[in-house]
């Protein structure tokens, strides 16, 4: 299955760590990415190939795998880190992509 | 800087089509695909098609076909995204998207700043 499934929403308080997971068989052989999307904002890429982070984007966002899981992991949240987050991979030929559901993090 | 700049928001009668822009700069448009994703209110992304800006070539998500269109005019680094048939739950946010280049990847590195596709009867 190409379906990829994120939690609706995760809360957590400022200078916690936030852990975002998905899952979906796509992870076991195509690379994961992150997108986060601030209210009223186009999606803006924080993480790519399962652990990479572009250029301007802060050390305390990291992604993880682990077979068909893979996580993102916020240390120390500050309130502009309040946003959606999406994952992403693709089907089994890299035809396409599949977005997962998105997760709306709340900072306490 | 790379840039995705798109058309303003259009408000169309259902039934109708809707063509939406997307001007890029800070790079040679014919290199990277550019992509369509949209989001309704209050939703997630959902990806409509493709378009390699150098030869024209399209796929399109199993739901849009037949309804949508991807072309280009590369004389002005331009990518278009026309929807026909517009029904009310094609109220979304449009975004082109830029596919990251040459990488063994399928993700987006830019994204333009989105248009609302408003329908109504």
């Amino acid at each position: 299955s190409d379906e990829v499934t994120q939690p609706p929403s995760v809360s957590v308080s400022p200078g916690q760590t936030a852990r975002i997971s998905c899952s979906g068989d796509a992870f076991s052989d195509q690379y994961a990415y992150w997108y986060q999307q601030k209210s009223g904002q186009a999606p803006v890429l924080i993480i790519y190939k399962d652990t990479e982070r572009p250029s301007g984007i802060p050390e305390r966002f990291s992604g993880s795998t682990s077979g068909t899981t893979v996580t993102l992991t916020i240390n120390g949240v500050q309130a502009e880190d309040e946003a959606d987050y999406y994952c992403q991979s693709a089907d089994s030929t890299a035809a396409y992509p599949v977005f997962g559901g998105g997760t709306q993090l709340t900072v306490l | 800087q790379v840039q995705l700049v798109q058309s303003g928001a259009e408000v169309k009668k259902l039934g109708a089509s809707v063509k939406v822009s997307c001007t890029t700069s800070g790079y040679t448009f014919t290199s990277c695909d550019i992509n369509w994703v949209r989001q309704a209110p209050g939703q997630g992304l959902e990806w409509m098609g493709w378009m390699n800006p150098n030869s024209g070539i399209t796929a399109y998500a199993h739901k849009f076909r037949g309804r949508v269109t991807m072309t280009r005019d590369t004389s002005i680094s331009t990518a278009y995204m026309e929807l026909s048939g517009l029904k009310s739950e094609d109220r979304a946010v449009y975004y082109c998207a830029r596919e990251a280049p040459g990488t063994s990847g399928y993700y987006f590195d830019s994204w333009g700043q989105g248009t609302l596709v408003s329908v109504s009867s």
